[in-house]
């Protein structure tokens, strides 16, 4: 699976938009990109994933570029509640585990 | 609520000993995932299995064991206990095997050894 790099920790105003960035250029075309975030030691939350195409469901958006190298996952309205770490993954299509970096701790504040 | 559910959510037991970790997969799902959270190792694989079979492995320990029943809940065996053993234990499950599909993890099962 490709490496991916994200910025350690990022803040974000309540009720503002929050991008989290990825870098994942070493990225191959079988290989899905995939977001979770984990608020506390709760189990990791899925929150979307993608291949090619941008991706939007009732959590956030998922932005990959053309070229594929990078991702940035949109949180519209960040809440208070979606203070947490999230971790950007990339799986091969055939790969059954997943490898979590350190993520990127975002902190919304009022 | 992830639809997966892991009991015990917390296990306070003395090193040497063993212990079992069990989890529930959502309904349906036939793959279960198992992953180890420390503090100085973050998030690491451990096993798969699907539909009762071993699928794949990742930095899991000799003294660990897993296994799948045939009613697809899968148990974690933990044995000759280390103090490095203390970690959360999380359970995940999806439909098949693959990328194509997300895994949902459960709220896991605190291990404090002592």
């Amino acid at each position: 699976d490709a490496k991916t790099t994200q910025p350690p920790s990022m803040d974000c105003a309540e009720g503002r938009a929050a991008n989290l960035p990825c870098n994942h250029s070493t990225i191959s075309g079988n290989e899905y990109v995939y977001w979770y975030r984990q608020i506390h030691s709760q189990g990791p939350q899925y929150i979307i994933h993608g291949l090619k195409n941008n991706e939007t469901n009732e959590m956030a958006s998922l932005i990959i570029t053309e070229d594929r190298k990078s991702s940035t996952l949109i949180l519209p309205h960040a809440t208070l509640r979606d203070t947490a770490v999230y971790y950007c993954i990339v799986r091969a299509i055939y790969n059954n585990d997943m490898r979590f970096g350190a993520g990127t701790r975002l902190t919304v504040k009022p | 609520d992830s639809g997966v559910t892991q009991t015990p959510k917390h296990l306070i037991t003395a090193t040497g000993q063993r212990v079992t970790l069990r989890c529930s997969p959502r309904s349906g799902d036939l793959s279960v995932y198992w992953y180890q959270q420390s503090l100085d190792q973050g998030l690491q694989f451990l096993i798969h299995y699907y539909n009762g079979e071993e699928r794949a492995k990742g930095n899991i320990l000799e003294r660990f064991s897993a296994q799948q029943f045939p009613d697809l809940h899968s148990e974690l065996n933990l044995s000759s206990l280390e103090l490095g053993d203390s970690a959360l234990y999380f359970c995940a499950s999806s439909p098949g095997q693959g990328a194509a599909q997300p895994q949902h993890f459960g709220d896991g099962t605190r291990l404090s050894i002592l």
